[in-house]
């Protein structure tokens, strides 16, 4: 079965600093790549995804990238502020599963005035 | 608008208690339908999945079952709790089947489980 390792398992950075997140994974079939992120006592909340046809993809301050030969995708989060402090989970899914995502151990973050 | 509805928000139960957790969606039709459990300060394990009505699929072996009785309706339930079913139990679902394509997960506000 598939297996994600998430990396740093916590990340402080200063106000307006950026923060990268790295996600290694196993299975070469999968080809879907959601981030979660979860506030304390929350539920994790979808904020971007890749597939595996395309190498990036923006949202305003967040990026993620994808490097299918080495097996490894990237959360990007630039001019950070204090809301942004949370947990991130990576995850991903080969198709054919049900969606059925692996989970990383997730990325505590916090952001510093 | 898809909406997913999680109930209670908390429970505290004794040990050897029974189990009944629920969880419905909205705005959509043969859904994938999760349960994961999270663990304090921990990362989210997949405990059940279900990609339609009776069929359940499950992760990890344990004394917690699930069911689907309906279509947008899945039940996590145990006949006797241990201390280690403490946690925070988390529903979601995604997009039934689309062809060749995996789909985001959607999660509930989540059930924190307290044994005592």
């Amino acid at each position: 079965g598939e297996n994600v390792e998430q990396h740093p398992s916590t990340l402080s950075v200063q106000e307006g600093d950026s923060a990268v997140i790295k996600c290694t994974y196993s299975d070469s079939a999968s080809n879907y790549f959601p981030w979660y992120k979860q506030e304390l006592g929350k539920r994790p909340q979808l904020i971007i995804d890749i597939r595996s046809n395309v190498g990036e993809k923006k949202d305003q301050r967040i990026a993620v990238t994808l490097n299918k030969t080495a097996k490894h995708f990237s959360l990007h989060i630039t001019e950070t502020q204090p809301e942004d402090s949370a947990v991130y989970f990576c995850a991903a899914t080969p198709t054919g599963t049900a969606s059925k995502l692996t989970f990383g151990t997730g990325t505590r973050l916090q952001v510093t005035l | 608008s898809q909406t997913i509805h999680q109930w209670p928000a908390t429970l505290v139960q004794p040990v050897g208690s029974p189990l009944s957790l629920e969880c419905t969606v909205e705005g959509t039709s043969n859904p994938n339908l999760y349960w994961y459990r999270q663990a304090a300060g921990r990362g989210l394990q997949l405990l059940f999945y279900s990609v339609g009505i009776g069929q359940i699929s499950s992760e990890v072996p344990q004394n917690l079952s699930a069911s689907r009785p309906q279509d947008r309706q899945f039940i996590l339930s145990s006949k006797k709790l241990l201390l280690s079913d403490s946690g925070f139990y988390l529903c979601a679902w995604s997009r039934g089947y689309v062809a060749f394509l995996s789909e985001p997960q959607h999660f509930g506000d989540g059930t924190r489980l307290s044994i005592l």
